[in-house]
């Protein structure tokens, strides 16, 4: 079936790395996306990558897959007090469909 | 460019009332999604149309519906209003299928 998991909490000091892991279980899984929600706020989406993909950057922010383990991860660097907020991760499913499976979230506290 | 736009941000209806929210897409975007977000469920998927059909529809009660209208404005619909319908309310639109969702601020239903 279907699902995704995420630890639920990680607190990191101002300035540190931050790495938020995801894991999936749809093998099928084609896009795999990193979103950011801060309170009161709807979902931005920080960055997606395809599944014939390893690794992709973008700024300050490093997606890697590892498809073997269906493990997700992100890495933010330099980690701030903006980037305190909760981050998703979800999977989309093989097929013409937008459905995506997001998991539980991940609450980001970064300590000045 | 605009961003998605969802209208209201905040409705509060009483049991058994029925309420019927509205998502305008990015422009150029055909598929639109619907999610609800809950403290107990968080992100679930209620329905996703492209090109004003229905291509996929979440495991919710037939009291929850939608449209897609040719300019590819979207609204949900809920009969039949029971407490647990509280929730945050999401649209994403998407220019092609897979690639990234953007979302909108959502919709606060709650129902009392």
């Amino acid at each position: 079936g279907e699902d995704v998991e995420q630890s639920l909490f990680l607190s990191v000091r101002e300035g540190d790395s931050s790495v938020i892991n995801c894991t999936y279980t749809d093998s099928s899984s084609t896009y795999l996306y990193w979103y950011k929600q801060e309170p009161g706020a709807g979902l931005q989406l920080l960055t997606y990558i395809f599944s014939n993909m390893d690794m992709k950057q973008d700024q300050r922010l490093t997606v890697l897959l590892n498809k073997k383990d269906k493990h997700l991860s992100l890495r933010i660097a330099d980690t701030q007090t903006g980037d305190s907020a909760i981050y998703f991760c979800a999977e989309r499913g093989s097929g013409n469909t937008g459905k995506l499976i997001f998991g539980q979230g991940t609450t980001l506290q970064v300590k000045p | 460019k605009a961003g998605v736009t969802q209208t209201p941000r905040y409705l509060i209806k009483t049991r058994g009332q029925q309420v019927t929210l509205s998502c305008s897409p990015i422009s150029g975007h055909r598929s639109v999604s619907w999610y609800q977000q809950t403290p107990g469920q968080g992100l679930q998927f209620l329905f996703e149309y492209f090109s004003e059909t229905q291509r996929n529809k979440g495991n919710f009660p037939g009291r929850f519906s939608g449209r897609q209208f040719s300019n590819s404005r979207s609204e949900m619909n809920v009969s039949t209003l029971e407490l647990g319908d509280s929730a945050l309310y999401l649209c994403a639109s998407s220019l092609r299928t897979g690639e990234g969702y953007t979302f909108g601020s959502g919709t606060r239903l709650t129902v009392v």
